[in-house]
């Protein structure tokens, strides 16, 4: 089985443009999590969508926003790149409320420049 | 607000050997759940151990195993027999329920192994 899948896996963007990152979850699971991770940092919880729900929201500013699609894959976006934005971002799913936790995947590294 | 405290950056233990590595949290929940995380350098998060709060029973797999103190808000891990494939970041994640809907990870301790 396939686990979480994330595209692009590397990413270098310039100040002020506007980054979509994708997220595929393991086949059946609902609901998905969205972390950045800054290097020499652990993640830090940005959204949780369950059946196309935002169930959750992080400290973020505006610029980040996500949404989850019928096929429970997700996107996270971001406006007006900054050079703190520079991260692994993280996705991880589950199946639904009964799940013993999340399965992450490998993340895209972006890079702001 | 949660918080999570690793206090050690980085450890080193010998192959074949014990390691313990150290987590303490802040909470004012009653019911909550703990986790270890392994990040190798492919990058993903890989699961080690989880530990229900409500159980006073440590929790453990295979080689790894956990000391939870709920007084003192403390969760180490504990990895015998140290293998090489045991290098990589460890990070002690606290939740508020076995969901994870909104886990808060510690800063991470880089383990290195040595032969």
């Amino acid at each position: 089985d396939a686990g979480v899948t994330q595209s692009p896996t590397h990413l270098i963007k310039t100040r002020g443009q506007h980054v979509t990152l994708r997220c595929s979850p393991i086949s059946g699971h609902k609901s998905v999590s969205w972390y950045q991770q800054v290097l020499g940092q652990g993640p830090q919880f940005i959204f949780q969508y369950y059946e196309k729900e935002e169930r959750g929201r992080g400290n973020f500013p505006d610029r980040f926003s996500a949404r989850q699609f019928p096929n429970y894959s997700s996107e996270l976006n971001v406006n007006a790149l900054l050079l703190g934005d520079s991260a692994l971002y993280l996705c991880a799913s589950r199946w639904g409320t009964s799940a013993p936790g999340y399965t992450f995947g490998s993340g895209t590294r972006l890079t702001v420049v | 607000a949660q918080t999570v405290t690793q206090s050690q950056p980085e450890m080193s233990v010998q192959e074949a050997e014990t390691v313990t590595l150290s987590c303490t949290y802040d909470t004012s929940e009653s019911d909550y759940y703990l986790f270890w995380y392994k990040q190798p350098p492919s990058r993903q998060m890989i699961l080690v151990i989880r530990q229900e709060a409500y159980k006073q029973q440590n929790a453990t797999e295979n080689r790894f195993s956990v000391n939870f103190q709920k007084a003192a808000k403390s969760f180490s891990l504990k990895i015998s027999d140290s293998q090489l494939g045991d290098a990589a970041m460890y990070f002690c994640a606290y939740s508020p329920d076995n969901y994870g809907q909104n886990f808060v990870f510690g800063p991470g301790t880089r383990l290195s192994v040595l032969p």
